[in-house]
């Protein structure tokens, strides 16, 4: 299948600084990667749609100057989390959609971020 | 109600069984149907894509019950390495619009 990388897999840092995750797609190019958010034992929650060339779609609560998501090529989005919280704290999911099958979408391994 | 609902277990089952989990989801327009698994602090990896007529993959078969917004997955002859979360995740949308929802996943664990 489809690969999807991710990094950094785990950060650690102090409330207030910011925090910067890539996502890549591989072996294909991306149009739209999406960003998920899940938190300890829940369901992965639709953050953002990034894509690429235009403006991220942020689904309604997601503080769109909190979380700042850039799609500068088809194959990279990142999304920056600003002014880190130890609320957003979180495991932090990029995809992407496959360009076989059904609309199933491929997933980059996370990114865990613990805010102190 | 949540979109997408899930019993979340845990089921608890030994090697060799079959075992069963099922899915609601709420939007009756939702167009697209698939199964994650999730290993603990790992990200989800699709493990089939559901189909109207229902379909099987290996020990695992997808069904699809549109009229009652259900869907299930069969595992049979469960190994070990089948322990994880299965996640039902459904496409709302029509025309190709990949928005995902996820429910929050049944938990499986396979003892010898």
């Amino acid at each position: 299948g489809a690969v999807v990388s991710q990094h950094p897999s785990r950060v650690i840092c102090k409330s207030g600084t910011s925090v910067k995750i890539e996502c890549r797609s591989l072996d294909f190019q991306a149009t739209t990667m999406f960003w998920y958010r899940q938190f300890p034992k829940k369901s992965l929650m639709l953050m953002a749609t990034s894509n690429e060339g235009s403006k991220a779609t942020y689904e309604q609560g997601v503080e769109k100057d909190k979380f700042l998501i850039n799609h500068a090529s088809l194959t990279l989005s990142t999304l920056t989390v600003t002014s880190a919280h130890p609320e957003d704290s979180s495991f932090y999911i990029c995809s992407a959609r496959s360009v076989a099958g059904r609309g199933g979408q491929f997933f980059g391994p996370g990114t865990r971020l613990t805010v102190l | 109600r949540k979109e997408v609902e899930q019993d979340p277990g845990p089921f608890n089952v030994p090697e060799g069984a079959t075992v069963a989990f099922n899915c609601t989801y709420s939007n009756s327009a939702s167009q697209s149907f698939f199964w994650y698994r999730q290993d603990c602090r790992k990200e989800p990896k699709l493990l089939m894509s559901v189909y109207s007529s229902g379909n099987e993959d290996g020990r695992f078969t997808a069904q699809l019950n549109r009229a009652s917004q259900y869907i299930s997955l069969l595992i049979r002859d469960s190994k070990l390495s089948d322990s994880a979360t299965y996640l039902c995740v459904v496409n709302p949308f029509s025309g190709g619009y990949n928005k995902l929802i996820f429910g929050a996943g049944t938990r499986l664990a396979v003892h010898p």
